[in-house]
């Protein structure tokens, strides 16, 4: 149980496009998503909190316009990078929050290359 | 503000040999704790987790972990390490309070010689 998808999991695109990355819970319904960061060799770096129905929460220096996220359902969460230029390139995890005790699980990842 | 250190960016160890990955962390309260694993290119998978109880926590792939709260400290150790188990190891905190955020690790990369 616990599983959490992403799609795509890679993306390849072009500077000045927008690109959206989806997350699902499979087999549980997801109260908080989370969306994070990674660089290459680096920790995740969480970008922004969101729960179902409402405006999502975003960590300091993260911008809300170029990083939207839509969290429509209680099994979905969107992330669009908006005018992606080649310094969004990374790699984008997410994971999913059952409710109790902190646990999160976390998607396989999509790795943004932008040209 | 909750932190995590993972004080060894790179181990190396021989094919079954022991492991202790190590992690200190800062909160203020008692910390939810929690070790991950990441190969290449993949999302994270949870080993253990702490929460309250027993100190020595029993996790997957026969890693264990010992909370000492005296030495905020969240060890990670396996008795004999397979050439599979190397990847990057993130240990990670989590909050008692509202929001449910993990604060990571930079991760402590394993490398297995043969």
């Amino acid at each position: 149980g616990a599983v959490v998808s992403q799609h795509p999991s890679r993306v390849i695109c072009k500077s000045g496009t927008s690109v959206k990355i989806e997350c699902r819970s499979l087999d549980f319904q997801a109260t908080t998503m989370f969306w994070y960061r990674q660089f290459p060799k680096q920790s995740l770096m969480l970008m922004a909190t969101s729960n179902e129905g409402s405006k999502a929460t975003y960590e300091q220096g993260v911008e809300k316009d170029k990083f939207l996220i839509n969290h429509a359902s209680l099994t979905l969460s969107t992330l669009t990078v908006t005018s992606a230029h080649p310094e969004d390139s990374s790699f984008y995890i997410c994971s999913a929050d059952t409710g109790g005790y902190n646990e999160q699980f976390f998607g396989p990842g999509t790795r943004l290359t932008v040209l | 503000a909750q932190s995590v250190t993972q004080p060894d960016i790179h181990i190396t160890v021989s094919e079954g040999a022991s492991l202790e990955l190590r992690c200190n962390y800062s909160y203020g309260a008692t910390p939810y704790l929690f070790w991950y694993v990441q190969s290449p290119g993949q999302g994270l998978q949870l080993l253990l987790k702490y929460f309250s109880g027993d100190t020595l926590v029993q996790g997957i792939k026969g890693f264990e972990a010992e909370f000492k709260r005296s030495q905020s400290s969240f060890n990670l150790r396996k008795p004999s390490v397979h050439w599979s188990d190397a990847a990057e190891y993130f240990c990670a905190v989590g909050t008692t309070g509202g929001g449910n955020k993990l604060t990571f690790g930079t991760g402590t990369q394993l490398k297995v010689e043969l």
